[in-house]
């Protein structure tokens, strides 16, 4: 299993300011993944942070407005730009691994809940 | 495009019952299904991984069925106690090998009465 330690926890922003999230991984894991869950929803993948190269980032969702950093196996940020109360949400931080065929459980950090006013 | 859902969205029990949460999902070529556990306001905890050549995975009071061909999970909750009291959560990791990305369904939310 891996822990995942991500921070900071919560937070309240003003709109128009950029808050970075923070994620650790106590082990070197293969994948590493943002995702967002907005109130009373389920989670939705931002992108796929790449170690050493660009984030893959999904539909609906751009590196001006979330970008990413990956410097090495086991660490990661997730910006959230220029924010607005939409960007109010759970941000969660996921990581994998791959050995051999089997075991490529998923796991979660605690999240970070943003409230932007 | 693969579809998760969950039935029931919520779910509401007396303390000491056992129950069962119901994941389908559209495509059944999936490489593994998760079942996660969320607490108000915070992360996953992952509870019970089944690869797609399993039937089942058992871990304390919690058993996990996968029916892959119809599409198919079950989370068997046994003698369920106020402390189960969360947000369940099903997603599906597609097969090819290379796909990691996990597709989740909207949760069931369970409260267990004491």
């Amino acid at each position: 299993s891996a822990v995942i330690s991500q921070k900071p926890s919560r937070d309240i922003c003003q709109r128009g300011t950029s808050l970075t999230i923070q994620c650790q991984v106590d082990s070197q894991v293969t994948m590493m993944f943002w995702y967002r869950q907005q109130p009373g929803q389920s989670l939705t993948l931002i992108a796929t942070a790449n170690q050493g190269s660009e984030a893959t980032y999904e539909s609906g969702f751009v590196i001006d407005k979330f970008p990413i950093s990956r410097p090495n196996l086991t660490f990661s940020t997730l910006t959230v730009s220029n924010m607005s109360p939409e960007d109010s949400s759970i941000y969660l931080c996921s990581a994998s691994s791959t050995r051999g065929r089997m075991n490529t459980e998923a796991f979660f950090g605690q999240g970070t809940r943003l409230t932007v006013v | 495009k693969q579809e998760v859902t969950q039935i029931p969205a919520a779910l509401s029990v007396p303390e000491g019952e056992n129950l069962v949460l119901n994941c389908s999902f559209t495509d059944s070529a999936i490489y593994n299904l998760q079942w996660f556990r969320q607490d108000p306001g915070k992360g996953l905890t992952s509870l019970l991984l089944i690869q797609s050549s399993q039937r089942e995975q058992t871990s304390g009071r919690l058993n996990a069925s996968l029916d892959k061909s119809s599409g198919r999970s079950t989370l068997y909750i046994a003698a369920s106690q106020p402390g189960d009291s969360a947000t369940y959560l099903c997603a599906v990791r597609p097969g090819g090998g290379s796909n990691y990305k996990l597709t989740f369904g909207k949760g069931t939310l369970l409260t267990v009465n004491p």
